[in-house]
């Protein structure tokens, strides 16, 4: 089926930096969802975004609707160890009646102290 | 603190049991969804609910066997399972309407043996 492509893939990176990472479609999405998944747990909500163009923030993370609809952005800023995890993005392309999300592949956060 | 709650958590299995694996969503929700998540693969969509009735069966083996008698409870009827069946099992709920965001349980770690 559909997947929407997130990269990196995987990211090392040092306590105290910034991160960023992004997923791309050929096809337009009307919904972006990133979500967080710790080891064993389910994907927790982040932030959604609704609009092109959109930029909304949580705390230290920060997403942006990309103006085509065919991409997404997030960033973390001043990266803390419980930043930990597997990112996901996921998109719904807006078709009425159809609940089912296109997820990416995950972009796995490694933080060394 | 999540208002999707799975049961239970971890179930190991041999390939003859039966075994169910429920969903409860607290969120006034009126679609569910359940995932199957294996190691280095994204999300697979397995079944949509929406107001109780089936809107989507993605192609899953008939020994997985949905159940939603209401729009907060989401069985999986478990029988005769393979090895390769053996990951992380995610239920999700949604409003069912306009908006997409899903909210997933802890998930059921399966262990097929």
């Amino acid at each position: 089926g559909q997947q929407l492509n997130q990269s990196p893939q995987s990211m090392f990176i040092q306590e105290g930096e910034d991160v960023s990472m992004n997923c791309t479609s050929s096809s337009i999405f009307n919904t972006w969802l990133w979500y967080k998944q710790d080891p064993g747990e389910g994907p927790v909500l982040l932030i959604a975004l609704y609009k092109a163009g959109e930029l909304t923030s949580n705390g230290r993370l920060t997403a942006q609707f990309g103006i085509t609809r065919k991409d997404s952005f997030l960033n973390i800023s001043a990266s803390i160890p419980s930043d930990v995890g597997i990112y996901f993005c996921a998109g719904h392309q807006g078709i009425q009646g159809a609940q089912k999300l296109v997820f990416g592949q995950g972009t796995r956060l490694t933080i060394n102290p | 603190e999540t208002g999707v709650t799975q049961t239970p958590r971890h179930l190991v299995m041999g390939m003859t049991n039966k075994k169910s694996l429920k969903c409860e969503q607290h969120l006034g929700h009126n679609a569910m969804y359940w995932y199957k998540q294996s190691a280095k693969k994204p999300l697979e969509l397995m079944f949509v609910y929406n107001f109780k009735e089936q809107t989507e069966n993605n192609s899953v083996p008939s020994r997985f066997s949905p159940e939603c008698p209401n729009s907060s409870h989401l069985f999986l009827h478990l029988h005769t399972l393979q090895p390769e069946d053996s990951a992380l099992y995610l239920c999700a709920s949604s409003q069912g309407l306009q908006l997409y965001e899903q909210y997933f349980g802890p998930g059921t770690r399966l262990t097929v043996t």
